[in-house]
């Protein structure tokens, strides 16, 4: 089965800080990778997907993620964090083909203004 | 987009008993997915309810303990049925729109004495 890990559980950082929250993940086939953030009292929602092509992809809010495939690698990046990034960060993956989404168990982030 | 209202969106419930969770979408989707968030733990895939057929269950996940509904295109429950403090946890629907992008309602925190 699939695994995903997200190795770091709890990141505090200060405003304007840089930021990268690892994300790994266990199927060698064609996958479907994906960010997920969950805001305070909000819902699930989508930050950025990568199914092809160009392996750094943007997403909202400048937020960026790079796909390496030699290192089963989906890393999450932001140059500079606000006070409003403050939130739970989720990497996801999905088999090609299958509708089954594998989460990582999530990494908070916490900005300090 | 998806709205997604999930009822009720926490719950404390006696052990043996059963929980209905409601999920309603404001537009039609083929796909409804229920997932599980335990404490510490990632989202997990119990099942996908398709409109007209029966749930496809995930590994570890059975329809006598979660049985489904799907009566429409804008309609689920999931039942946590006979339940135990292990049920303990976040439930989660979820919507594809199409592109890969998953929607989620709000969830419902179960605790089970």
């Amino acid at each position: 089965a699939q695994s995903v890990s997200q190795h770091n559980h709890h990141v505090i950082l200060s405003e304007a800080a840089s930021l990268e929250l690892g994300c790994n993940y266990s199927y060698g086939g064609t996958v479907n990778l994906f960010w997920y953030v969950q805001y305070p009292g909000q819902h699930l929602q989508l930050l950025l997907k990568y199914f092809s092509g160009d392996p750094l992809v943007k997403g909202i809010k400048g937020f960026e993620a790079e796909f390496i495939k030699s290192k089963f690698s989906f890393n999450l990046r932001k140059p500079s964090v606000q006070w409003s990034d403050t939130a739970e960060y989720f990497c996801a993956v999905k088999e090609g083909g299958a509708n089954n989404l594998f989460f990582g168990t999530g990494t908070r982030l916490t900005v300090i203004p | 987009s998806a709205v997604i209202s999930q009822k009720p969106s926490r719950d404390i419930c006696q052990r043996g008993t059963s929980l209905t969770i409601q999920c309603q979408v404001d537009s039609q989707v083929t796909m409804m997915f229920w997932y599980r968030q335990q404490p510490g733990q990632s989202l997990t895939l119990i099942a996908t309810a398709n409109q007209g057929s029966e749930a496809t269950y995930e590994s570890g996940f059975v329809i006598d303990k979660f049985p489904i509904s799907r009566p429409n295109l804008t309609f689920s429950t999931l039942t946590v049925s006979n339940m135990s403090p292990e049920d303990s946890s976040i439930y989660l629907c979820s919507v594809d729109k199409g592109s890969e992008k998953l929607f989620f309602g709000s969830g419902t925190q179960l605790s089970v004495l």
